[in-house]
């Protein structure tokens, strides 16, 4: 049974451009969160997708974007990247209604020269 | 209302001691309270999690105990090993917020064999 799945590992990108990262859920779980981990911190909550929408938004501006498809896989948009954009991404999958447990996928780290 | 305080930053814990780590939170609306375990490189792992229904839970070596009239939780680790020397993280969440993940700021923990 494959666990959530990240990629790709590492990413490096230019201030201004845009970056696309991609998340496959857990088998069986339908709800797919993601989140920004800087250096030496905890994570914080970008976004929740459940049955392809948009259900929570943390406090992100509008340059992070994501889409979720009907296999419930997810990715992850940055426009206009800045340096403080650097940071690991992580993918949490769990399955809507009816467990609490989330598990994350090994990141996406993205570095911004 | 949406902290989660973390102490200490760091730890250090001879092999085959009890590690404790401690979390506060503010917002009593919160319903799920997990620890994760992030080794370098890697994605949060889930350890162990409680409901705000009962004052303790214990996995192996591994226990939360849960003061909910204080607004604490902590997380103890029996018989520490060099192996269990990572980044512990305590979080809390929500079913109406989408069980969106509020993380502290980790805990640096070192076992010295």
């Amino acid at each position: 049974d494959a666990g959530v799945t990240q990629s790709p590992t590492h990413l490096i990108k230019t201030r201004g451009q845009q970056v696309t990262l991609r998340c496959s859920p857990k088998s069986g779980h339908d709800t797919v969160s993601w989140y920004q981990q800087a250096l030496g911190q905890g994570p914080q909550f970008i976004f929740q997708y459940y049955e392809e929408e948009e259900r929570q938004r943390g406090n992100f501006p509008d340059r992070f974007s994501g889409h979720q498809f009907p296999n419930y896989s997810s990715e992850l948009n940055v426009n206009a990247l800045l340096l403080g954009d650097s940071a690991l991404y992580l993918c949490a999958s769990m399955k809507g209604g009816a467990s609490y447990e989330q598990y994350f996928g090994p990141g996406t780290r993205l570095t911004v020269t | 209302q949406q902290q989660v305080k973390q102490s200490p930053q760091s730890l250090i814990v001879q092999k085959g001691g009890i590690s404790i780590i401690n979390c506060a939170y503010e917002n009593t609306a919160f319903d799920y309270f997990p620890w994760y375990q992030q080794f370098p490189g890697k994605g949060p792992a889930l350890l162990i999690a409680i409901r705000p229904d009962v004052s303790e839970k214990k996995e192996g070596r591994f226990t939360i105990s849960f003061n909910k009239s204080a607004k604490q939780f902590s997380l103890h680790i029996m018989d520490s090993q060099p192996g269990d020397s990572a980044t512990y993280f305590c979080a809390a969440s929500k079913e109406e917020y989408g069980n969106k993940l509020v993380f502290g700021a980790g805990t640096i923990l070192r076992v010295k064999s």
